[in-house]
């Protein structure tokens, strides 16, 4: 496996359902993000870890629970979503994160649609 | 407040046709990134410009950073169907590592 990789691919969950989207990177990076992508809106980002530490919420709801037991793997528990929530959730990581200059590998993306 | 302004947000053109694509906003920027996301992927970078002025060129794409910081572009000369895709500028306003991105310009080339 090379780069970032990110399961499942897509997601279907009721309101009440409680799910986890999993990434894993490759590339030996100390940075991991989550982004949300949602139509005709700009990338949102969401969390930011640093060698496996938080360092930004960005003010996103409590149903969305980040995880970050080592610095190749990154999970984004969720539960209670709102239909707002559908959308493209995507995960990055970066050489290093306090440098906004350094490139992002992105991963392919998970398909949410909450019903 | 939108930080980063693309422009346009749709573009759909023949095969050969030549583009360009902004980047636009009100504050400054230590450099600024161009990603390139296909249906189905994720963003890839396609080049980050970091000097007042510069232009840069990768094959076709020529991109280019204003003097002042605050604006790039993307030229593509003999637009391709392989072309096809979402362009996104992102940059770090704060310099603390946390990009931000514009809205995207979504690019279909026809054959």
């Amino acid at each position: 496996e090379t780069g970032v990789t990110q399961t499942p691919r897509h997601l279907v969950m009721g309101m009440t359902n409680k799910k986890s989207l999993k990434c894993e990177q490759h590339l030996g990076h100390n940075a991991m993000y989550w982004y949300k992508q949602s139509a005709k809106k700009p990338l949102e980002l969401m969390f930011v870890y640093s060698l496996e530490e938080r360092v930004e919420n960005n003010s996103v709801p409590s149903r969305f629970s980040p995880e970050c037991p080592n610095s190749s793997h990154l999970f984004l528990h969720l539960h209670t979503l709102q239909p707002e929530d559908s959308a493209l959730y995507l995960c990055a990581s970066s050489q290093d994160a306090h440098r906004g200059a350094y490139e992002q590998y992105f991963g392919p993306g998970t398909r949410l649609t909450v019903t | 407040t939108q930080l980063l302004e693309q422009s346009p947000q749709f573009l759909s053109i023949q095969e050969g046709e030549n583009l360009t694509v902004y980047c636009n906003s009100s504050s400054v920027f230590s450099s600024l990134q161009w990603y390139r996301q296909e249906p189905g992927e994720g963003p890839v970078l396609l080049v980050t410009v970091v000097t007042g002025g510069e232009v840069k060129k990768l094959k076709r794409l020529t991109f280019q950073f204003g003097d002042a910081r605050k604006d790039s572009s993307l030229h593509i000369t003999a637009a391709q169907p392989g072309d096809t895709g979402l362009y996104l500028c992102a940059g770090d306003p704060s310099n603390t590592g946390k990009l931000i991105f514009g809205q995207g310009t979504t690019l279909q080339v026809k054959p």
